[in-house]
């Protein structure tokens, strides 16, 4: 069964740093896009960053770009998102999510425009 | 940027119901829709706009193409009732997600 587990979430003051991990299971990790999306109290999903399969692409918004850096183990099934500079703003449930692999074109290539395996999240409160 | 319309529809189940989301620009068929339940995390329902994702029921379809999209729901389950979400992909940022819209009974 495919899975993700994120962990690391907590209260942390303004300016400080967190650092979430998230764990894979059921299936082939390094064949993924893997995303970070989260969820600030009672409004709308902001994806935020992604990391190729490979991890040699990896893409901010401009909300986390220079605070936040995404990275991956796929020795060990693992993603995780190394948050610095964390802000009120940045309070919200995360979520890790698998990039659905799609094929399309000739010759074929994928593509992974869409998140369809997640997380439950792990929710990161800054205040002081 | 996406939007989505209504913000809330009420709806009782058996109803059919019919979701919005409009693009600012053209997204191709690039487009999903996500469900969320209270305390949950989304669940992928389409993508491509008209394509269901694994396991999604008959009921659930997806239309749509360039700037408007719909998501139909048939006849309302009870466990329907929920948040719903889509998402694009875009030139910047590459995935962006519309506001969303409450399904209430």
């Amino acid at each position: 069964q495919e899975q993700l587990v994120e962990s690391g979430g907590g209260l942390v003051k303004p300016g400080g740093s967190l650092r979430l991990s998230c764990a894979a299971s059921g299936f082939t990790f390094k064949d993924y896009y893997m995303s970070w999306i989260r969820q600030a109290p009672g409004k709308g999903l902001e994806w935020f960053s992604y990391i190729s399969g490979a991890a040699t692409t990896t893409y901010y918004a401009d909300s986390v770009k220079g605070r936040f850096t995404i990275s991956r183990d796929n020795a060990k099934n693992s993603l995780f998102l190394q948050m610095n500079s964390l802000g009120v703003e940045d309070t919200a449930v995360y979520y890790c999510a698998r990039n659905l692999r799609l094929m399309a074109g000739n010759p074929p290539y994928y593509y992974f425009y869409y998140m369809d395996v997640w997380g439950k999240g792990t929710t990161v409160t800054v205040s002081s | 940027v996406l939007t989505q319309s209504p913000v809330t529809l009420s709806l009782s189940p058996g109803d059919r119901a019919t979701l919005s989301c409009r693009a600012s620009q053209s997204v191709g068929d690039y487009l999903g829709w996500y469900q969320q339940k209270p305390g949950q995390a989304p669940r992928l329902l389409i993508f491509d706009a008209s394509k269901r994702a694994a396991g999604v029921p008959a009921r659930f379809s997806g239309s749509g193409s360039g700037t408007d999209f719909t998501l139909t729901i048939s006849s309302l389950e009870p466990e329907d009732f929920a948040v719903y979400f889509c998402q694009q992909r875009g030139d910047w940022p590459p995935y962006t997600f519309g506001q969303g819209t409450k399904l209430e009974i």
